[in-house]
């Protein structure tokens, strides 16, 4: 059963730069037929997609954020990672990773997700 | 982007009636790309159908979603006490992704 966890800071500053590392088990993220993403949730945004990267290191972001973001993955390590520059207190969240359950369409609907990691951004 | 409206905001219902939820999209949705999803209270999202009709692995036949263009509807034809929870739909169809505000299913 695939598995995935995120790990991250739970506070961060603001203006500093937010890291969140999702570790995936029972599977590996070098497989042709997904993409591996990142879901945020506030009560204020609701849920809101990220990003999301293929396992040969190519990328798609949310337009709205894809200035201030990078995702990143580690096949060695069976990892993927969030980061996101210049938090204001609108970045604070409930930030998941998820499997994307699709090989061609990097925001196409998830069918695994991580349990959630509350990232707060305050002085 | 695509707005997805949810409607109703709350549905209150007693175990074993029907629920009906709706998805409204500002425009039409490419290829009827859009999913839906469940949430309880702590959790994360729990997927549940993919391309407007096609059932997640697991997801019990009382769920059935439907819909095209830009009118999606979810049903749960009896109510089990495991469905009371907030339901979202997402649509991929066009970029970027987005989510409806979802649409919580009470017990009455």
């Amino acid at each position: 059963q695939l598995q995935l966890q995120e790990s991250g800071p739970g506070l961060v500053k603001p203006s500093e730069t937010l890291s969140i590392t999702c570790t995936v088990s029972g599977g590996s993220i070098s497989v042709s037929n997904a993409f591996w993403g990142w879901v945020r949730q506030s009560p204020e945004k609701g849920l809101e997609w990220i990003g999301s990267i293929y396992y040969s290191g190519s990328a798609s972001y949310n337009p709205s954020l894809t200035s201030r973001v990078t995702i990143s993955a580690d096949t060695s390590k069976n990892q993927f990672s969030l980061t996101l520059r210049s938090v204001t207190a609108a970045d604070t969240a409930v930030y998941y990773c998820a499997r994307v359950a699709s090989s061609f369409v990097p925001s196409a609907a998830m069918n695994y997700w991580g349990q959630g990691t509350l990232v707060t951004v305050s002085s | 982007e695509v707005v997805l409206t949810q409607s109703p905001g709350t549905l209150s219902l007693s175990p074993g009636e029907r629920a009906t939820l709706s998805c409204r999209a500002s425009q039409s949705v490419s290829n009827n790309y859009l999913a839906w999803y469940q949430q309880k209270p702590g959790q994360a999202p729990r997927f549940l159908i993919s391309g407007a009709s096609i059932r997640a692995t697991g997801v019990p036949d009382r769920i059935s979603g439907s819909g095209s263009g830009t009118d999606f509807t979810l049903t749960i034809s009896r109510l089990e006490p495991e469905d009371f929870a907030v339901y979202y739909c997402q649509q991929y169809g066009n970029s970027p992704t987005t989510f409806g505000q979802g649409t919580k299913v009470e017990i009455k």
